[in-house]
């Protein structure tokens, strides 16, 4: 069936450091991904979607990466800020239908 | 603009019962589609409205039931009320058009059962 799983469940970074969130997704045939952050008590915030014809796109501070071959994406935030400290979701659009697929999600702590 | 609204913010309801939660989608939008997200854990896909009939479904219970309006808004009934149905109940939002793109969520109702 279809999951998206993260690699780790927290990370912790300093402000002003670079920050990477990892994704690995299990369905090859998925063509649309998406980046959510939440916020305690807050419904998911979308912060940058990526098509499969795609291998990377830029937002502001932000940028995803996409590897089909391994089934990898990645969210890279440049310059954290302790406003980023959030729960990252990675999301997998099915095909036919908006049907979203989360995986469990990465805690992400920026220490002033 | 107004986002994705939802009501109420909390419920607290006791096994067995009956709840109602209800969704106005982000102006513009005609697809609604309901999540569960239980603590600690992603959200969980349950139903999809579009055009108000349900268009995709989850791996959920028929305790789990929804309605879309003319107006594009949505209830979420659950029924016969279980201890495991305590989560955070979140509604989201799109446009029915070709191609992908984002959903767009609220900010959810806690439901509590106890």
């Amino acid at each position: 069936g279809e999951s998206v799983g993260l690699h780790l469940p927290t990370l912790s970074v300093q402000e002003g450091d670079n920050s990477i969130i990892n994704c690995a997704y299990s369905n090859s045939a998925s063509d649309y991904f998406i980046w959510y952050k939440q916020e305690s008590g807050k419904g998911p915030q979308f912060i940058i979607d990526i098509r499969s014809n795609m291998d990377k796109r830029q937002g502001q501070r932000v940028t995803v990466l996409l590897n089909k071959t391994v089934k990898h994406l990645s969210l890279q935030i440049a310059a954290t800020q302790p406003g980023d400290s959030a729960v990252y979701f990675c999301a997998e659009n099915g095909i036919s239908f908006q049907k979203l697929v989360f995986g469990t999600g990465t805690r992400l702590l920026v220490s002033p | 603009d107004a986002g994705v609204t939802q009501s109420p913010t909390h419920l607290i309801k006791t096994r067995g019962q009956q709840v109602t939660l209800r969704c106005s989608p982000k102006s513009g939008h005609d697809t609604v589609s309901w999540y569960q997200q239980a603590l600690g854990q992603g959200p969980q896909f349950i139903f999809q409205y579009y055009e108000e009939e349900e268009r995709q479904r989850g791996n959920f219970p028929d305790r789990f039931s929804g309605h879309q309006f003319p107006n594009y808004s949505s209830e979420l009934n659950v029924n016969a009320l279980l201890l495991g149905d305590s989560a955070l109940y979140l509604c989201a939002s799109s446009l029915a058009v070709h191609g992908n793109q984002p959903q767009h969520f609220g900010d959810g109702t806690r439901l509590s059962i106890l």
